[in-house]
């Protein structure tokens, strides 16, 4: 497969450990925050998304959590796996711009047996 | 029910040529977007097909163009080749003008040599 994120940083944790990554942004304007995975070879695959005016959502196993104050966003996984290794990366998107989808730069997570 | 699919999946062509990718959205949706993804980086936004019509375009030249049929499938044409459109080359399908979640395709690698 490809080899995605040569320069992109990383994140290793062990299995069974919580996972957390982090993302900036700085369009406050924004209506939707969204977390995609993307596994070698493969292209991304939605896992969670959050309106604007929320702080909080809970998925299966993710937590996206949203700061405005700071214009952060944060992606936790409980218990990473071994199939949680991949490039996640944040992206926004404003309904007023036809929705395209702005990503951030990725961030490599490992996961250790 | 068969997701977003991309046609061919890798691709090599020589500087100054034209490619045309293929691209046919998850059933249900009528909203195609295109994506460059250049190696170690997120994906970036070129352009938006929507009842046919382009709706929204990143900053991309010209050399890229696209169509929808009335299917809702889409065509991504690049001419004029350059070694910096080597790139995986993303589709991304959605509804009502990307108003719902965008489902990826696997990509085509394309390289310009």
């Amino acid at each position: 497969g490809e080899s995605v994120g040569l320069h992109l940083p990383t994140l290793s944790v062990q299995e069974g450990d919580n996972s957390i990554i982090n993302c900036a942004y700085s369009n406050s304007a924004s209506d939707y925050f969204i977390w995609y995975k993307q596994e070698s070879g493969k292209g991304p695959q939605f896992i969670i998304d959050i309106r604007s005016n929320m702080d909080k959502r809970q998925g299966q196993r993710v937590t996206v959590l949203l700061n405005k104050t700071v214009k952060h966003l944060s992606l936790q996984i409980a218990a990473t796996q071994p199939g949680d290794s991949a490039v996640y990366f944040c992206a926004h998107r404003r309904v007023e711009y036809g929705n395209k989808l702005v990503f951030g730069a990725g961030t490599i997570l490992r996961v250790k047996s | 029910d068969a997701g977003v699919t991309q046609s061919p999946t890798h691709l090599i062509k020589t500087r100054g040529q034209q490619v045309t990718l293929r691209c046919s959205p998850k059933s249900g949706h009528d909203t195609v977007s295109w994506y460059q993804q250049a190696l170690g980086q997120g994906p970036q936004f070129i352009f938006q097909y929507y009842e046919e019509e382009e709706r929204q375009r990143g900053n991309f030249p010209d050399r890229f163009s696209g169509h929808q049929f009335p299917n809702y499938s889409s065509e991504l044409n690049v001419n004029a080749l350059l070694l910096g459109d080597s790139a995986l080359y993303l589709c991304a399908s959605s509804s009502l003008g990307g108003l719902t979640e965008a489902f990826f395709g696997q990509g085509t690698r394309l390289t310009v040599v």
